[in-house]
């Protein structure tokens, strides 16, 4: 499968902990892109990277909240101190800079659940 | 007013009935317009472009209309398949700032 792929699909935490998610992007897609989604509410952009440079930020993007790409290639996105407010499917999409429209394809999410 | 409004529905209707939905958008600077699909408790998936001269993919077809600031998706001979969320997409800016409505639910009745 060569699609963009998200570790883990479902994270279960207590609240205070930190977690890690990992988004392995379509080979030659130069962006990279997460987004939380909660139930009923579209997709929520969080930041996106090209290549290893990290270009926007939202401002739903709080201080607990880093992401990183250093190769340019795997992304991992990093909450600290989790809080329930944070339980949310987390998305990750790639696309390649300056073709088909800048398409972006995205992967099935990492599910996660503060209690 | 938000950046990318949809009418979250749901829209319920029969099978072989014909359905459309539009999203408006706040800002006219904004350059690409796309339709994703996304079934319940899955990614969203592209399901079509919006092009300025409207565009048609089998029994879908989108169109933009840049005075009014929205575009618009008409499903003709609803399936039963077709039942899910479609999210309206915009990009803006020379960043390609991308903004997702709501997105408006389908649900196709036998």
């Amino acid at each position: 499968d060569t699609g963009v792929s998200q570790n883990p699909r479902h994270k279960i935490t207590k609240r205070g902990q930190n977690v890690t998610f990992r988004c392995d992007p379509i080979s030659e897609h130069n962006r990279l892109y997460w987004y939380r989604q909660t139930l009923g509410q579209g997709p929520e952009f969080l930041t996106y990277f090209q290549n290893e440079a990290q270009l926007e930020k939202s401002r739903l993007l709080s201080d607990r909240f880093s992401a990183e790409r250093p190769k340019g290639s795997f992304s991992t996105l990093e909450i600290q101190r989790t809080e329930q407010g944070d339980s949310a499917m987390y998305l990750c999409a790639s696309s390649y800079h300056d073709r088909d429209l800048n398409i972006q394809y995205f992967g099935a999410g990492t599910r996660l659940s503060v209690l | 007013r938000k950046e990318v409004e949809q009418d979250p529905g749901p829209f319920n209707v029969p099978e072989g009935a014909t359905v459309a939905f539009n999203c408006t958008y706040s800002n006219s600077a904004s350059q690409s317009f796309f339709w994703y699909r996304q079934d319940c408790r899955k990614e969203p998936k592209l399901l079509m472009s919006v092009y300025s001269s409207g565009n048609e993919d089998g029994r879908f077809t989108a169109q933009l209309n840049r005075a009014s600031q929205y575009i618009s998706l008409l499903i003709r001979d609803s399936k039963l398949s077709d039942s899910a969320t479609y999210l309206c997409v915009v990009k803006t800016g020379g960043y390609q700032k991308v903004t997702f409505g709501i997105g408006t639910k389908l649900q196709v009745i036998p």
